[in-house]
């Protein structure tokens, strides 16, 4: 079985502040994990994932993302947040060896100006 | 290269009625996910097919939904006489293939049972 949690519903930034976005995972084998956002009424759009490699992997927008496997992490940031940045982020994971993914319950983020 | 397209964006039902959500892939991608996204709920999987076939339907209610992929035309999540449970964002993913690769969501269709 595997699953995501994401511990805050909401986070809440000023412009120009480093933003992070937590997730941990469980999976019975090697994880395959991802970050997507969702702007309102809008589909997921796909930020970054990581398969293998190096640890931090680096996505659209600014953002990037560390996987630590002794914690079973895997947190999304971005150094320098932008109002535009507010939407709803998801975390998913996938065992290498399965095709579907499993979603965290999303984490709102807000910038305020 | 568009990407994935779902139509209608929004869909109004009354109890009882059909629903019919169409997924028109990525170009070059040949596998499809459907995803279904409660109010205040990350997104579950349903199904995944590939063209003609259906591979996985675990996450699909046995009752009452099906879905299809032919070979020509795009996939097609059908939920009979539907319920206000059903209400939801439904989502479909594509991808070229189903090992490494991401898959793509589209928009997502809103289904509104009334």
């Amino acid at each position: 079985a595997q699953s995501v949690a994401q511990p805050e519903d909401q986070v809440n930034v000023a412009e120009g502040n480093p933003l992070t976005v937590k997730c941990t995972y469980s999976v019975s084998g090697n994880p395959y994990l991802f970050w997507y956002v969702q702007y309102p009424n809008r589909g997921l759009q796909f930020l970054l994932k990581y398969i293998t490699g190096d640890n931090l992997v680096k996505g659209s927008y600014g953002f990037e993302a560390e996987f630590n496997k002794s914690q079973t992490s895997f947190h999304l940031k971005k150094p320098s947040a932008l109002v535009s940045d507010s939407a709803l982020y998801f975390c998913a994971v996938r065992d290498k060896n399965d095709y579907k993914l499993s979603f965290g319950a999303g984490t709102t983020v807000t910038v305020r100006a | 290269n568009a990407g994935v397209m779902q139509n209608p964006r929004h869909l109004v039902r009354r109890r009882g009625q059909e629903a019919r959500l169409r997924c028109s892939p990525m170009k070059g991608h040949s596998h499809v996910y459907w995803y279904r996204q409660l109010p205040e709920e990350g997104l579950k999987f349903m199904v995944y097919l590939q063209k003609e076939n259906i591979i996985d339907e675990s996450g699909m209610p046995k009752e009452r939904f099906s879905a299809e992929f032919p070979k020509e035309g795009p996939s097609i999540l059908r939920i009979q006489q539907v319920v206000r449970g059903d209400s939801a964002a439904y989502f479909c993913a594509s991808s070229p293939s189903a090992g490494l690769e991401t898959q793509y969501f589209g928009p997502g269709t809103r289904l509104l049972v009334l």
